[in-house]
């Protein structure tokens, strides 16, 4: 069984860094492509970041490019998002996904984590 | 940047109506198209990947349509369990999220 469990969600000030960790399980995690997405409260979805299986490809939303970085470490099946300058409007539940074909980054995402709370107040 | 919209932005149907979400891309997307059901406090569920295929295990009365800019999402007969926000998602480029259908029980 696939499971997602990210971690690191906190209550942090703005101008703050954090880094998000996804410990995923049930597959063979450096086959598939690796996605955040984040939700704010009572909002919709919005796509942040993917990384190939390797790592060696990253993409990223033209909104968070340069303040966000996603990496992962295949011997530990885990995902990270570092998340630096944080701005009030980070304030969201972040999610993990996995990509449903291996070796591709196609993001059709058939799995996700639970989700993790991040809260930007002064 | 690919433009999703989605129609209508909430809806209110019977137990055994036929429900139906639009979505609309800003350019040709081909069948680059995933839909997605959340339920409140729960991660979003994989629904149809690629415009039109049931992703396994996910009951037979949700189906989806389209290609190009134009897509239908359709619950063929609604149940109390299908209460929900459903999202359609682009993969073309950078991967963007509709702004959610949500569906309730009349």
């Amino acid at each position: 069984e696939v499971q997602l469990l990210e971690s690191g969600g906190v209550l942090l000030q703005p101008g703050g860094s954090l880094r998000l960790s996804c410990a995923a399980s049930g597959f063979t995690f450096s086959s598939y492509a690796m996605t955040w997405v984040r939700q704010a409260p009572g909002k919709g979805l919005e796509w942040l970041s993917t990384i190939s299986g390797s790592g060696g490809s990253t993409y990223y939303a033209d909104t968070v490019e340069g303040r966000f970085t996603i990496s992962r470490d295949n011997s530990k099946n885990t995902l990270y998002l570092q998340i630096n300058t944080l701005r009030l409007d980070d304030t969201a539940v972040y999610y993990c996904a996995k990509d449903r074909v291996p070796g591709i980054a196609a993001v059709r995402l058939d799995n996700w984590g639970q989700g993790t709370l991040v809260t930007v107040s002064s | 940047d690919i433009q999703m919209t989605q129609s209508p932005s909430s809806l209110s149907a019977s137990v055994g109506d036929r429900v139906t979400i639009t979505c609309q891309a800003s350019q040709d997307i081909n069948n680059y198209l995933n839909w997605y059901q959340q339920k409140p406090g729960k991660a979003p569920k994989l629904l149809i990947y690629d415009a039109s295929n049931l992703e396994t295990g996910v009951p037979s009365r949700f189906s989806g349509s389209g290609s190009g800019t134009d897509f239908t999402f359709t619950i063929s007969s609604l149940q109390p369990e299908d209460i929900a926000t459903y999202y359609c998602q682009h993969f073309a480029n950078q991967p963007r999220f509709g702004p959610g259908t949500k569906v309730d029980i009349k």
